[in-house]
């Protein structure tokens, strides 16, 4: 089956602690995204990548930080620096920039 | 203005009625209009994209309207398995995807 997989489906991190999101696809799209959803709010993106070994800032991406090694995946780490990581995170993909995204199931990141 | 603006609801429908909700976008020069459903706790999943000359899908339909900006969805014969957030989604000419923050729908039986 094509689709995008995120893991873990629940991860909880320490005070200080990095966290690394999965994010696999196997559409062969050539654009990722990582979006953060909280309660009651739009999704914001965070960061995307058009190309292997390239990617963009969004609109929150401090306290993130992302790489693209291959086209099928897109890692996504929140770092210490992100004071406020409790949320919904979601991975989407789409053929390029001008096209149709489509969803992984999303993270929950919770603050032990 | 916000660039994408939903009613947040929810909106509070017995079974069977029809529903329509707007969203409406602020930059005149955008190009691609999307309807997306989010289940609770759950991903996004396109509905359907909404073109110049409005479409529509078995019970559902959406429209554009450029000269007052805003796109539309119409539900009609709603059915308990609608209930969920809809999410407004325009894309910029600077491939700029925006968001709505949705709109919340319950059926009710």
């Amino acid at each position: 089956d094509g689709g995008i997989t995120q893991s873990p489906k629940y991860l909880f991190r320490k005070e200080g602690q990095n966290v690394t999101l999965s994010c696999e696809q196997n559409l062969n799209h050539d654009a990722m995204y990582w979006y953060r959803q909280d309660p009651g709010q739009g999704l914001r993106l965070i960061y995307y990548s058009q190309i292997v070994n390239d990617f963009q800032k969004g609109d929150i991406a401090e306290g993130y930080s992302v790489s693209r090694e291959k086209k099928e995946s897109f890692p996504l780490t929140v770092t210490s620096a992100q004071k406020n990581p409790t949320a919904f995170y979601l991975c989407a993909s789409s053929i390029n920039r001008e096209n149709i995204q489509y969803f992984g199931a999303g993270t929950r990141l919770s603050v032990l | 203005r916000k660039e994408v603006e939903q009613d947040p609801g929810p909106f509070n429908v017995p079974e069977g009625a029809t529903v329509a909700f707007n969203c409406t976008y602020s930059n005149s020069a955008s190009q691609s209009f999307f309807w997306y459903r989010q289940d609770c706790r759950k991903e996004p999943k396109l509905l359907m994209s909404v073109y110049s000359s409005g479409n529509e899908d078995g019970r559902f339909t959406a429209q554009l309207n450029r000269a007052s900006q805003y796109i539309s969805l119409l539900i009609r014969d709603s059915k308990l398995s609608d209930s969920a957030t809809y999410l407004c989604v325009v894309m910029n000419r600077d491939d700029k995807i925006i968001f709505g923050k949705g709109t919340r729908l319950h059926i009710l039986p």
